[in-house]
């Protein structure tokens, strides 16, 4: 069977309160990056991006933010519900490769 | 709408019987990927085509192998499957570099 996996940082959160998920990326060179939520049994959905000329971008209910200076990536979940709850990865890749990296990945845990 | 889609969702195979499993995209993009993801881990990049343009992993073990043989089409193949190779397998698309990659739902392949 499937070797034992590592253990995913989690973070619970009470419903209702905002999420933050952060993620520290490695290439410097990197100039875009991806947000993906991944529930238990399905593949990677896509959540929100943002390019590298940019500091913030937001979506419905989520905010990215991306600091280039210390390479740190963070997704805001506002008013977090239960559906919310899964594993949020971050993604970089950068314009001369088609290689996208992954964090370790944050399980998010929303309590009622 | 289905995007990617990924046939068989789960697959029993026996070791070292080999399996193949398929991938098929709607959104005529140019660049597909393979992932295998443990449990509690971040997807592990395989191989990816640009059009028919293969790329490996240079980890990526000699029992693994991939063919695109058309853009819709792409299929993993794996030749003598262990028990660690039991996994979810994603395949995923993008249009080009540094675009937003989608995946597909996956296939859970479970070895005997």
């Amino acid at each position: 069977g499937e070797s034992v996996g590592l253990h995913l940082p989690t973070l619970s959160v009470q419903e209702g309160d905002n999420s933050i998920i952060n993620c520290a990326y490695s290439n410097s060179a990197s100039d875009y990056f991806i947000w993906y939520k991944q529930e238990s049994g399905k593949g990677p959905q896509f959540i929100i991006d943002i390019r590298s000329n940019m500091d913030k971008r937001q979506g419905q209910r989520v905010t990215v933010l991306l600091n280039k200076t210390v390479k740190h990536l963070s997704l805001q979940i506002a008013a977090t519900q239960p559906g919310d709850s899964a594993v949020y990865f971050c993604a970089e890749t950068d314009s001369g490769t088609y290689k996208y990296i992954f964090g370790t990945g944050t399980r998010l845990k929303v309590l009622a | 709408d289905a995007m990617v889609i990924q046939n068989p969702r789960y697959q029993v195979t026996q070791f070292g019987k080999p399996v193949t499993l398929s991938c098929s995209q709607t959104l005529n993009h140019n660049v597909m990927y393979w992932y295998q993801q443990k449990s509690s881990q971040a997807p592990k990049l395989l191989f990816h085509y640009y059009d028919k343009d293969f790329n490996n992993e240079a980890d990526t073990p000699d029992n693994f192998q991939s063919r695109r043989p058309n853009t819709s089409f792409c299929f993993l193949d794996i030749r003598s499957p262990g028990l660690g190779d039991a996994a979810m397998y994603l395949c995923a698309t993008s249009s080009t570099s540094a675009e937003t990659q989608y995946f597909g739902p996956g296939t859970r392949l479970l070895v005997l």
